[in-house]
């Protein structure tokens, strides 16, 4: 059973325009959020990351948004660039000591 | 600084047959994961081991499946006998400590014919 949900497996943006990955989870105890960014043939890595404590979160050109009451959280790339052409990853925990869970992942293409 | 390196990077092998695959962690790091990939189920974990020792293996999916962390600078991933539906990219990840942020290796492709 999927506690992360990533409803859009594909999502192809225009150069220069915003990019939104959605992603949904189940787990009422999840308080932290995290999106992770893989290239091909590359492991994850660590993009940026929220806590429930928060509703938004900032880092250059990314943003993150989390609705807890509609267990939704979603990532914002503006402007979009070539090389964020990428699978994008959400994941979350119940709490610091407790297991990330992962979501099945958005292919992003950002098309000139 | 070195990262998280896996070997093999890729691995064919036919169906019944032991594959090992290989994880040295990030020195320094106390934590290491072993996490699966595949399109339906996006990364799953496996096995979670702090300080070398096995914390959480419930994402194992059967007894053909075992890890081994013999010191704090490698681990393996062994599957034996493997079939096809083992087929999968198998990503190794270290950590400062626990779930803090994860470093994931480059992966190891696996394709059981």
């Amino acid at each position: 059973d999927q506690q992360v949900k990533q409803n859009s497996p594909s999502l192809s943006v225009q150069e220069g325009r915003i990019s939104i990955l959605n992603c949904d989870y189940t787990n009422s105890m999840f308080d932290y959020f995290l999106w992770y960014k893989k290239y091909p043939a590359e492991g994850p890595t660590f993009l940026i990351s929220i806590s429930s404590i928060k509703d938004k979160n900032e880092d250059g050109r990314f943003t993150v948004f989390l609705n807890k009451s509609a267990k939704h959280l979603s990532l914002h790339i503006v402007p979009s660039q070539p090389g964020d052409s990428a699978v994008y990853f959400c994941a979350a925990r119940p709490g610091t000591a407790s297991k990330l869970t992962f979501g099945t992942g958005t292919r992003l293409q950002v098309t000139l | 600084d070195a990262g998280v390196i896996q070997s093999p990077r890729h691995e064919v092998t036919e169906m019944g047959q032991e594959v090992t695959l290989r994880c040295k962690p990030i020195s320094g790091h106390n934590s290491l994961f072993w996490y699966r990939q595949t399109m339906m189920r996006g990364l799953e974990l496996l096995i979670y081991f702090n300080n070398n020792v096995p914390i959480d293996d419930s994402g194992m999916p059967e007894d053909r499946f075992s890890a081994k962390m013999p010191n704090a600078s490698f681990s393996t991933l062994k599957i034996q006998p493997s079939e096809p539906r083992d087929s999968a990219v198998y990503f190794c990840a270290s950590s400062l400590d626990g779930w803090e942020k994860l470093f994931f290796g480059s992966g190891t492709q696996l394709s059981v014919l």
